[in-house]
Parts: C-alpha cells; structure tokens; sequence
C-alpha cells in the first residue's frame, strides 16, 4: 500500500495571495510524481509529471518542486485567482511489483479563492 | 473533439441490473484506465490495460469485467448492480514511453455518475 498525503486538506485565500501546499510520499522506489487540477463538475487535468529529484516546474503561475529522497512535493501558486479555485491532487506510482503503472492518488488539496 | 470520452455520464439502474460504461480515446494512447470516485472522494484504480492488454487489476469484486476491443477501447461491464457501486466512474488514458515507468500524464474523460436505487 502505497501512502500518499496531502496538506492542507483545504484552504482559503484571497485573490492575490500566494499559496503553496505539500504532497508526501514514501521516498523508496520512485518514478515520477504527478499533480493534478480538478475543478468541480470536471474531470482532473494533468499540471506537472516530475522524475528527478530537484526538479522544479513552471506553468503560469503555478510551479511545484520535487524532493524524491525526503519524499515530498510542493505546489505553489502565485497570485491566486478565483479561477485557480480547484481540488489539487498528487499521485506518485506504486512503489514496485503488481503496482507498476498504477497512480495512487491523495485526497487533495481543496484551494477556495475568494474574490 | 474529445480526447477521452464516456458514455453514459448518468446512469440510474435498478439493484440486480447490468450496465456497462463506454469509453474511447483519440489520442492514440497505449494505456487506459477506470478508475473509481469513492464516497470520500478518492480516486481509486480498478483496471489499467496497455495495448488491449489486462495490466492492473485492482481488487474489486468479479461482476465488474473490463473489456478492450482496441486500444482505443475500454468498457467497463458491471452485473448484479448493488447499491454500493453507486459511484463516479472516470476512465483515462496515458501514453508512456515505457508504461511501467508511469511518466505520462492521464488524460481523464468527464466521467460517469453511476446510481443504483
């Protein structure tokens, strides 16, 4: 069983803020983390896969960074916008055998951006 | 043109029925998936095939069977419908340059509200 957590379950923040939140995950074995943006009534939409330890990745103003030998991952927007309002998910890969191939999904991060 | 598309998005049945769920790619994908909303709102993995290939079968009962007719087909066939299958079901795919190493991106269709009374 691979455990994945993510903090904080939720958040609330005014527009203009910026904001960041953790994804964590059992450092052995790792092959790529995954976040995700699900807004309601939607479907997820992909953000970032990440493989190297020390990455760091950039989409407007959301980046994330990888820490693959603590085994975490940060996600952080800049200037938060009522639109960024969303669950964020992460999902690392099992960690070996019958998982291979298989994303385990947190619980998400509920973002609310407050006009 | 959708990337990822499921039908039906609802489904209402009776307890007993069976139903199944569509899903197709365009994308050219060698990966898809089904995977299941659960009442806390997790995403749970139930099927991943490569290739029209059986590759992941998570634990779920035997009445849900998988079918891949192409790779760009997966149905989701479900018999004896019970009221705990009432759930959001997504499948996705994902084009891996080697599947095991879960580097590309799932694209997710908009899902199917499953309700069994």
């Amino acid at each position: 069983i691979l455990n994945v957590e993510q903090s904080p379950q939720s958040l609330h923040v005014q527009e203009g803020d910026s904001t960041n939140f953790t994804c964590s995950f059992p450092s052995s074995n790792f092959y790529a983390l995954h976040w995700y943006r699900w807004e309601t009534a939607k479907s997820p939409e992909a953000l970032f896969v990440m493989t190297l330890n020390g990455d760091e990745k950039k989409k407007g103003r959301i980046s994330a960074t990888l820490n693959t030998k603590e085994g975490y991952s940060y996600l952080y927007i800049k200037g938060s916008q009522p639109e960024d309002s969303a669950t964020y998910l992460c999902a690392p890969p099992g960690a070996g055998g019958t998982s291979y191939g298989k994303l385990t999904f947190g619980q998400g991060t509920i973002l609310t951006v407050h006009p | 043109d959708t990337a990822v598309s499921q039908t039906p998005k609802y489904l209402v049945t009776q307890m007993g029925n069976d139903k199944s769920i569509k899903c197709e790619q365009n994308l050219g994908h060698d990966t898809m998936y089904w995977y299941k909303q659960d009442s806390k709102k997790f995403l749970k993995i139930m099927f991943s095939y490569n290739n029209k290939e059986l590759i992941i079968n998570e634990t779920v009962p035997n009445r849900f069977s998988p079918k891949s007719p192409d790779k760009a087909h997966l149905n989701l066939h479900i018999n004896s419908l019970e009221l705990g299958d009432s759930a959001v079901y997504f499948c996705a795919s994902s084009q891996d340059r080697g599947w095991r190493m879960s580097t590309g991106e799932l694209f997710f269709g908009e899902g199917s509200r499953l309700t069994v009374l």
